[in-house]
């Protein structure tokens, strides 16, 4: 089955600091979205990646998935305290319906 | 706007007790699911709908069943509920083969319950 991995687990920075989130995949994959949560609540659609090399961006969010299709990113440029939250990597491998996630990563924004 | 709602954001219940969680989407989705999220081990797939009566067991089945008689409904059943299925519940819906045709998979507020 498909295992997904993400780093750093937990990530606190300055406001206005940019920051990187990986998302590192076991096998190949089909499709890569990626969610931020906030504690105690559902996740937040941000992107969804299919192409290898491709990069999305939104707002101050962009994110790539590596030619390889093994990797994404999620990079953040001038954090601010609404960036906070978990952010979540979900992926599709073989199978159409079932969506895997990374653990996620708490990311914590000081004023 | 699109809408995933899940009928109760907290729920306490005692052990032995039938639970049912429901989830009701209006994007005239075909498939649904439902996923429980707990510190550590990050969100597991417990069962997943693609069809009207259709449904597949997810990587944690156990304990757990689920029924869909209309489109837009995805109920989630605890048969006999025990503590260690105390978690967040989280129920998502999607068009068509999701992952693979790049449709996006729209998840609701979640629902918080306590097996006492």
């Amino acid at each position: 089955s498909q295992e997904l991995e993400q780093s750093p687990q937990s990530l606190i920075v300055q406001e206005g600091k940019n920051l990187t989130i990986n998302c590192t995949s076991s096998k190949t994959l089909y499709g890569l979205y990626w969610y931020k949560q906030k504690y105690g609540e559902g996740l937040i659609f941000l992107m969804m990646l299919q192409k290898g090399g491709e990069e999305k961006s939104h707002e101050k969010i962009t994110a790539k998935l590596d030619e390889k299709k093994q990797q994404s990113s999620l990079h953040i440029t001038a954090s601010q305290p609404s960036h906070a939250g978990i952010y979540l990597c979900g992926a599709a491998g073989g199978s159409n319906y079932k969506l895997t996630f990374g653990k996620g990563t708490l990311l914590t924004v000081n004023p | 706007d699109v809408k995933v709602t899940q009928s109760s954001r907290y729920l306490v219940k005692r052990t032995g007790e039938k639970v049912f969680l429901e989830c009701v989407q209006d994007m005239d989705h075909e498939n649904m699911f439902w996923y429980r999220q707990d510190p550590g081990l990050g969100l597991r797939l417990i069962y997943f709908s693609y069809d009207v009566k259709m449904k597949e067991k997810g990587d944690i089945p156990e304990g757990y069943s689920v029924s869909r008689e209309k489109k837009e409904r995805f109920s989630l059943i605890l048969e006999s509920a025990s503590t260690n299925q105390t978690s967040m519940y989280l129920c998502a819906s999607t068009s068509d083969s999701g992952g693979l045709s790049g449709n996006t998979i729209y998840f609701g507020e979640g629902s918080w319950l306590t097996v006492v």
